[in-house]
């Protein structure tokens, strides 16, 4: 089956701490993204790859880091740096950026800091 | 700064009823998608309009967009429960290449 998995589902982790976020896609994408949603809002964008070994920053970039190593794989790392991390975290990918692609999602992380 | 507005924020509403979500642009873009988002869950895509007068249905959803207005609407016809989620339109900044602003979300509830 494609898709995209996120792991891991539910991430508990005290302040101070960096956590690393997994993203992997089997839909031979090449543009990913990563998503904030916090309660009752939209998402905002974080950090997005069109093509492997480059990303550029989104919307909410500060506190954050991403690589891009392999086509399929695309994590995010939470610094002690981001202020408020406790977030629901999405990643997407689509097939490019062109005018057809849809950015599809995977199921989410949740991110408590304690 | 793009900014994307929807209305009503939240919506109850009877099975069987029609009701309309708006969803408001700043800027110009041709591209605006629909998706849908359950509880604890992800989103769900559930269109894609890509020009002026772009008009999609799939069962009692029917979306529609009018670049001219900067304006999207999700209509609905005659509400059923397994529609009640939360709804995000998301319009495409293209000339920054793929990248996406939501609205914040209507929170749909369908009561029997």
């Amino acid at each position: 089956d494609g898709g995209i998995t996120q792991s891991p589902k539910y991430l508990f982790r005290k302040e101070g701490q960096n956590v690393t976020l997994s993203c992997e896609q089997n839909l031979n994408h090449d543009a990913m993204y990563w998503y904030r949603q916090d309660p009752g809002q939209g998402l905002r964008l974080i950090y997005y790859s069109q093509i492997v070994n480059d990303f550029q920053k989104g919307d909410i970039a500060e506190g954050y880091s991403v690589s891009r190593e392999k086509k399929e794989s695309f994590p995010l790392t939470v610094t002690s740096a981001q202020k408020n991390p406790t977030a629901f975290y999405l990643c997407a990918s689509s097939m490019g950026t062109g005018t057809m692609d849809t950015q599809y999602f995977g199921p989410g992380t949740r991110l408590t800091v304690l | 700064e793009l900014k994307v507005e929807q209305n009503p924020l939240f919506l109850s509403m009877q099975e069987g009823k029609n009701y309309t979500i708006y969803c408001n642009y700043s800027t110009t873009s041709d591209r605006l998608y629909w998706y849908r988002q359950d509880p604890g869950k992800s989103l769900e895509s559930l269109f894609v309009l890509l020009s002026n007068g772009a008009v999609k249905q799939e069962g009692r959803l029917m979306a529609s967009l009018d670049t001219k207005a900067r304006l999207s609407t999700l209509h609905i016809t005659a509400a059923v429960h397994d529609l009640s989620a939360t709804y995000f339109c998301a319009v495409d900044r293209r000339a920054s290449g793929s990248r996406l602003t939501f609205g914040e979300g209507t929170q749909l509830t369908v009561n029997p």
